[in-house]
């Protein structure tokens, strides 16, 4: 079985700042990793994934994630936030010998970007 | 395309009435996903269908609930009787195929109150 836990479930940050969710995750399996973002009243839309290949992924709206296997971490981050960045995060896996795409997601960091 | 459709989009109901949420995925998108969203338990995958067919339905909380697939381009969750704990936000996903590597894309939600 997988788990995979983000660590705050709040972040405030000011406007322009930089930011970095952080995200672990247990698994006997390698995985693939992900991150979705949820605004305000939307579904879940993918910001990034990690498959394989260069530990440092980069995603939409200037979001990256770097894989760190050692650590079993994938966390996000973004150089300078803007306020239409605030939204819900979530942290997500699925095993390599999963036949399907069964995704377990971690409890969700919500950004909260001041002016 | 218009993406995943989801209705209706808000539902209130008494407990013990029954509830039909309906999911239209992606058109050639083989894979279906129903997802519930709570504050308590975060999101949770309840179903799985593949090419139609259920593949893993242990997300499913009890026999109250029931979903069914009887074509590639809808599929419907019926919750009966419905009770107040299954007050959420049920998310239906697609994708192209099975695998990690395939996204899944997630449609608005149906925000459903069981008073």
């Amino acid at each position: 079985a997988q788990s995979v836990t983000q660590l705050d479930s709040q972040v405030p940050v000011f406007e322009e700042a930089p930011v970095e969710l952080r995200c672990n995750y247990s698994s006997s399996v390698s995985v693939y990793l992900f991150w979705y973002v949820q605004y305000p009243n939307q579904g879940l839309q993918l910001l990034l994934k990690y498959l394989s290949g260069s530990t440092l992924v980069k995603g939409i709206n200037g979001f990256e994630a770097e894989f760190n296997k050692s650590q079993t971490s994938f966390h996000l981050r973004k150089p300078s936030v803007h306020i239409s960045d605030t939204a819900e995060y979530f942290c997500a896996v699925i095993p390599f010998n999963n036949a399907g795409n069964m995704l377990t997601f971690g409890g969700g960091t919500r950004l909260m970007v001041k002016p | 395309d218009a993406g995943v459709i989801q209705s209706p989009r808000h539902e209130v109901t008494e407990m013990g009435q029954e509830v039909t949420l309906r999911c239209k995925p992606i058109s050639g998108h083989n894979s279906l996903f129903w997802y519930r969203q709570t504050m308590m338990r975060g999101l949770e995958l309840l179903i799985y269908f593949n090419n139609n067919v259920p593949i893993d339905d242990s997300g499913m909380p009890e026999d109250r609930f029931s979903a069914k697939m009887p074509n590639a381009s809808f599929s419907t969750l019926k919750i009966q009787p419905s009770e107040p704990r299954d007050s959420a936000v049920y998310f239906c996903a697609s994708s192209f195929g099975a695998g990690g590597a395939y996204e899944q894309y997630f449609g608005p939600g149906t925000r459903l109150t069981v008073t």
